[in-house]
């Protein structure tokens, strides 16, 4: 079965400090993959995809995201954490997602 | 113009009425979607339609029924609601499925008391 794993229901960081944020996915055919974010109360918004090409993808809010295929692993990452940036993160696949990751950002 | 709309926003109910969510997207999509999320933010995949036509159905109890009378729109029935419904249940949109990034709408919170 295709699927999507976040293994971290919560990450918290420093304000200011790098951010990560995990995915590992199993699919076959292409890996089509996406990053959204949701704020308290709202829909999802779209952060980032990969479809192909480059590895490093760059997306929304300074946010990007490295694909890895022999780890499988397409990590969202920030430079610089935002408390602005405290929110759930999801990693997806066609209709799927994975649980969910709460991040937050410490003052 | 919001791009995909869901109504109502709240819906509160009691078990075993009947109740129906509209979704509208504006974006000239051909994919919809609808989705529950739980108390834990799990988001499950319930229904998808391209161009009108059903192409996903996941498990799901035969109490809810999705409509889409033209590729803009698709609104979610449920029938004899139960406790178990309460959730917030979002309706998606992309241009394509699997390849397009999704557009989501707000949300509508449902509470079955």
């Amino acid at each position: 079965a295709q699927s999507v794993a976040q293994p971290e229901d919560q990450v918290n960081v420093a304000e200011g400090n790098p951010l990560t944020v995990k995915c590992t996915y199993s699919v076959s055919g292409n890996p089509y993959l996406f990053w959204y974010v949701q704020y308290p109360n709202r829909g999802l918004q779209f952060l980032l995809k990969y479809i192909t090409g480059d590895n490093l993808v760059k997306g929304s809010y300074g946010f990007e995201a490295e694909f890895n295929k022999s780890q499988t692993s397409f990590h969202l990452k920030k430079p610089s954490a935002l408390v602005s940036d405290s929110a759930l993160y999801f990693c997806n696949y066609k209709y799927i997602f994975g649980t969910g990751t709460r991040l937050k950002v410490l003052a | 113009d919001t791009a995909v709309s869901q109504t109502p926003k709240y819906l509160v109910t009691q078990m075993g009425n009947d109740k129906s969510i509209k979704c509208e997207q504006n974006l000239g999509h051909d994919t919809m979607y609808w989705y529950k999320q739980d108390s834990k933010k799990f988001l499950k995949i319930m229904f998808s339609y391209n161009n009108k036509e059903l192409i996903i159905n996941e498990t799901v109890p035969n109490r809810f029924s999705p409509k889409s009378p033209d590729k803009a729109h698709l609104n979610l029935h449920i029938n004899s609601l139960e406790l178990g419904d309460s959730a917030v249940y979002f309706c998606a949109s992309s241009q394509t499925t699997g390849r397009e990034k999704l557009f989501f709408g707000s949300g509508t919170q449902l509470s079955v008391l």
